[in-house]
């Protein structure tokens, strides 16, 4: 039973444009989002985190929303950049404990 | 400053050998997990350690599955008699722990392949 889903396994966005990812949950009790960025051979990269009290945050070129109601999360990067290319893992929690989706790949290209 | 280092980066082993995976995490950081990735699939959580105790391992696929921590810092994840569905990237990482919505900083992995 997936708790926090990735529906799309990949996502191509021209250079400059937005890039949206999404992401859902199950569980009403998740007080915290994050946001990883992942490229090969290496470990996720923490890029943003929101809590269950918000329903927005911004860092930069990146943007996530959270809207309860829906146990919906969603990451905008604006403009986005060819170095922004690799796969995204949302990843949804309380206390300590972090439920990870399976991942978006995003190519930017140029 | 220095992040979460594992070692090895890469293991190839015969099935039915054991194998030690060791993180070390970020200097001062009380919380620690192990997180592995099979293929195409997303981070599997397998166990959590705050200080040298942990109060969770619901994630170990089976008792040949084992870890510890000692001093509070290094951690080593053990598989004994390794099978070939155990083949993935094992994944550490630490957090201090202190609060909810402590991110989680990754080490590169140990990729395990069992042959």
């Amino acid at each position: 039973d997936q708790q926090v889903k990735q529906n799309s396994p990949s996502l191509s966005v021209q250079e400059g444009r937005i890039s949206i990812l999404n992401c859902d949950y199950t569980n009403s009790m998740f007080d915290y989002f994050l946001w990883y960025k992942k490229y090969p051979a290496e470990g996720p990269t923490f890029l943003i985190s929101i809590s269950s009290i918000k329903d927005k945050n911004e860092d930069g070129r990146f943007t996530v929303f959270l809207n309860k109601s829906a146990k919906h999360l969603s990451l905008h990067i604006v403009p986005s950049q060819p170095g922004d290319s690799a796969v995204y893992f949302c990843a949804a929690g309380g206390t300590y404990k972090y439920i990870f989706g399976t991942g978006t790949r995003l190519k930017v290209l140029a | 400053g220095a992040g979460v280092s594992q070692s090895p980066s890469n293991k190839v082993t015969e099935k039915g050998k054991d194998v030690e995976l060791r993180c070390d995490p970020i200097s001062g950081h009380t919380a620690l997990y192990w997180y592995r990735q099979s293929l195409g699939q997303g981070l599997e959580f397998l166990i959590y350690f705050q200080g040298n105790s942990a109060p969770d391992k619901s994630g170990l696929p089976s008792d040949r599955f084992s870890a510890e921590r000692t001093g509070g810092s290094v951690s080593t994840l053990t598989i004994q008699r390794t099978q070939q569905e155990d083949s993935a990237v094992y994944l550490c990482a630490s957090s201090t722990g202190t609060f909810g919505g402590s991110p989680l900083h990754f080490g590169n992995g140990t990729r395990l392949t069992v042959t």
